[in-house]
């Protein structure tokens, strides 16, 4: 089975840096993503960890450690256009089970 | 890159009736679209794997017979919702493999009155 959590809402200010944890238990786990959601839209693909590590685009990172089940989205220099649902996904096989979502909200 | 195109984006119906729900991938083959569902403020939550030329595999708890699924083309899957009633009113989301792993489609917003 799988069970993957993230807290369910946070708040940042615009230009600040801010980290959303994604702890999973995952059977047959492959590797995890993240996602950026906006209200009434489908999700879009921000990054995929297999190793162990941190992998940096531009503004946004993340870090996966397989050892631990733990994952996390860094996000810098924030915009108010980062007001969103962060969700993370793990996958095993060809399915992905994501976990509640983190609603984040950017204020001036 | 990968596109998955899905229709229609939004629709009404009354309660009773079916309506059905288009996921195409433009350029590439999918053997095997995910069909998600997501109510406000929630995650998607997977309902169903779609394999082409074969039966969908459902998740626990989501009514076969209800939700019907055919994936009669590498390119084509269609979710039907039977009878519908206002508590299937969701945001429903399909995927395929392809392109940065997963793509998903642009999602449709079912309202049932």
């Amino acid at each position: 089975g799988q069970n993957i959590d993230q807290p369910t809402e946070m708040t940042a200010t615009e230009g600040a840096i801010v980290q959303i944890n994604c702890t999973y238990q995952t059977s047959g786990f492959n590797g995890l993503f993240w996602y950026q959601q906006h209200a009434g839209e489908a999700p879009t693909f921000l990054s995929y960890n297999v190793l162990d590590g941190l992998e940096e685009k531009g503004r946004f990172s993340s870090f996966l450690s397989r050892s631990k089940g733990y994952s996390y989205l860094l996000l810098k220099e924030l915009q108010m256009k980062d007001s969103a649902s962060y969700l993370c996904a793990g996958n095993a096989g060809n399915m992905l089970t994501f976990g509640g979502g983190t609603r984040l909200m950017v204020k001036p | 890159g990968a596109v998955v195109s899905q229709h229609p984006s939004r629709v009404i119906c009354k309660s009773g009736t079916s309506v059905k729900i288009e996921c195409r991938s433009l350029d590439f083959q999918a053997t095997t679209m995910f069909w998600y569902r997501q109510f406000p403020k929630q995650s998607l939550m997977l309902m169903a794997t779609s394999n082409e030329g074969s039966k969908a595999t459902y998740e626990q708890g989501v009514e076969k017979d209800k939700f019907l699924i055919n994936h009669a083309s590498l390119t084509l899957s269609t979710l039907t919702v039977t009878s519908a009633h206002p508590e299937d009113s969701s945001f429903y989301i399909c995927s395929a493999v392809g392109g940065d792993g997963y793509t998903f489609g642009s999602g449709t917003r079912l309202t049932v009155v």
